[in-house]
């Protein structure tokens, strides 16, 4: 079986500024990680996710990953931060003995203010 | 683009009514999904259907139960709603094949109030 843990519920940044949205998972097994994204009033949509090969996954609008075996992590970051990126993000795990489940942290909002 | 529609964005039923919940997905997707979505929980997944007529209980099942008599239409439905089932239920898609690499594609939910 396999947890995620989102460990912050609200982060809130200035514009331009950076972030760190931090992501951390437990698993049996060899896993595959997602971030997906949450506009308002829309539903989720896949940001990025690490299947295999390069620890450093990159979005189209900047976001990027990078997978840590060893501290079983799958931070966000984004060097540089737009009103626009205000939304939840959901990290979530997949077993690769598994079909098809998802398993999602709790969300954290990313609140940036001009 | 996969477009993934719910039929309603809001809805408000009375404890005991019988709620359905409508999904379609136009990507002839295999696999089809119903998550519940509460602040500081989370996703969680209520059932999941992988073809016609084929169905597995996920992580929350109880109290609810789902249809899916076409591959595009996934029904989600409350036999005898309860005000612990006011939430936002989304519904999602994926290509299937038993493949847990698969992107899911969401609808835009719907936020489901139980008097």
């Amino acid at each position: 079986a396999q947890s995620v843990t989102q460990l912050d519920s609200q982060v809130p940044v200035f514009e331009e500024a950076p972030v760190e949205l931090r992501c951390n998972y437990s698993s049996s097994v060899s896993v595959y990680l997602f971030w997906y994204v949450q506009y308002p009033n829309q539903g989720l949509q896949l940001l990025l996710k690490y299947l295999s090969g390069s620890t450093l996954v990159e979005s189209i609008n900047g976001f990027e990953a990078e997978f840590n075996k060893s501290q079983t992590s799958f931070h966000l970051r984004k060097p540089s931060v737009h009103i626009s990126d205000t939304a939840e993000y959901f990290c979530a795990v997949s077993g690769m003995d598994s079909s098809y489940k998802l398993i999602f942290g709790s969300g954290t909002r990313l609140l940036v203010r001009p | 683009d996969v477009k993934v529609t719910q039929s309603s964005r809001y809805l408000v039923k009375r404890t005991g009514e019988k709620v359905f919940l409508e999904c379609v997905q136009d990507m002839d997707h295999e696999n089809m999904f119903w998550y519940r979505q509460d602040p500081g929980l989370g996703l969680r997944l209520i059932y999941f259907s992988y073809d016609v007529k084929m169905k597995e209980k996920g992580d929350i099942p109880e109290g609810y139960s789902v249809s899916r008599e076409k591959k595009e239409r996934f029904s989600l439905i409350l036999e005898s709603a309860s005000t612990n089932q006011t939430s936002m239920y989304l519904c999602a898609s994926s290509l299937g094949g038993g493949d847990s690499t698969d992107t899911q594609y969401f609808g835009p939910g719907t936020r489901l109030t139980v008097l």
